[in-house]
């Protein structure tokens, strides 16, 4: 079946550490993933997406690439800063049927 | 501006009441999707309709029903049968059935009085 495994938070960092939050999946065929991005009392946005095996995702200095042979794609960005503090979800689009399948979330704080 | 709007932002439930959440889409998306929210969880999917009078049960439908009248409203209504309705719900749209992205409205948070 298809899953999505991310990294338990919660994530704290200092503004400018480097950020990296892991994701990790299974699922039948080839999907698409992809990392969204909840603020405090939000819906979900998408942050990026990757819809083939080495392809790169970015987007506002975030970035993850689609790693089919360890079937991963790890959310990282090189400076963090306070306003990126949200909760993170993978998730990936099952090709063969129309559904996604979500992770847990991570929640990251950046203090100043 | 095209998006996706949720009203209320916040409901209030009382015992054996069916209330219903709505959700409006000017996208022209043929996909629309309706998603529980729990502390510190992922989303699960309630129920989704890949196009105008048609939706399915997704993995938690008990509970709840919904319609899908028209191709930009996709109303939630979560019945009496709920026990647990305290939650934030999402809806979410996209293109069609198989599309690579879905977009999400601003949630609608349910109190249990």
């Amino acid at each position: 079946g298809n899953s999505v495994t991310q990294m338990e938070g919660p994530v704290t960092l200092s503004e400018e550490a480097f950020l990296t939050i892991n994701c990790t999946y299974t699922a039948t065929g080839y999907p698409s993933l992809f990392w969204y991005v909840q603020y405090p009392g939000e819906g979900l946005q998408l942050l990026l997406k990757a819809t083939k095996a080495d392809d790169k995702g970015s987007n506002k200095g975030f970035e993850a690439t689609y790693r089919k042979e360890t079937t991963s794609f790890h959310l990282e960005k090189g400076s963090v800063q306070v306003s990126d503090s949200a909760v993170y979800f993978c998730a990936l689009s099952d090709p063969t049927g129309n559904q996604f399948y979500f992770g847990t979330g991570t929640s990251l704080t950046v203090i100043p | 501006d095209g998006g996706i709007t949720q009203s209320p932002k916040y409901l209030f439930r009382k015992e054996g009441q069916n209330v219903t959440l709505s959700c409006e889409q000017n996208l022209n998306h043929d996909a629309m999707y309706w998603y529980r929210q729990d502390p510190g969880q992922g989303l699960r999917l309630i129920y989704y309709s890949q196009i105008v009078n048609d939706f399915q049960k997704g993995d938690i439908a008990e509970g709840y029903s919904v319609s899908r009248e028209k191709k930009e409203s996709f109303p939630l209504t979560v019945t009496s049968a709920q026990k647990n309705p305290t939650a934030f719900y999402l809806c979410a749209s996209s293109i069609e059935a198989r599309a690579e992205t879905q977009y999400f409205g601003p949630g609608t948070r349910l109190l249990v009085l």
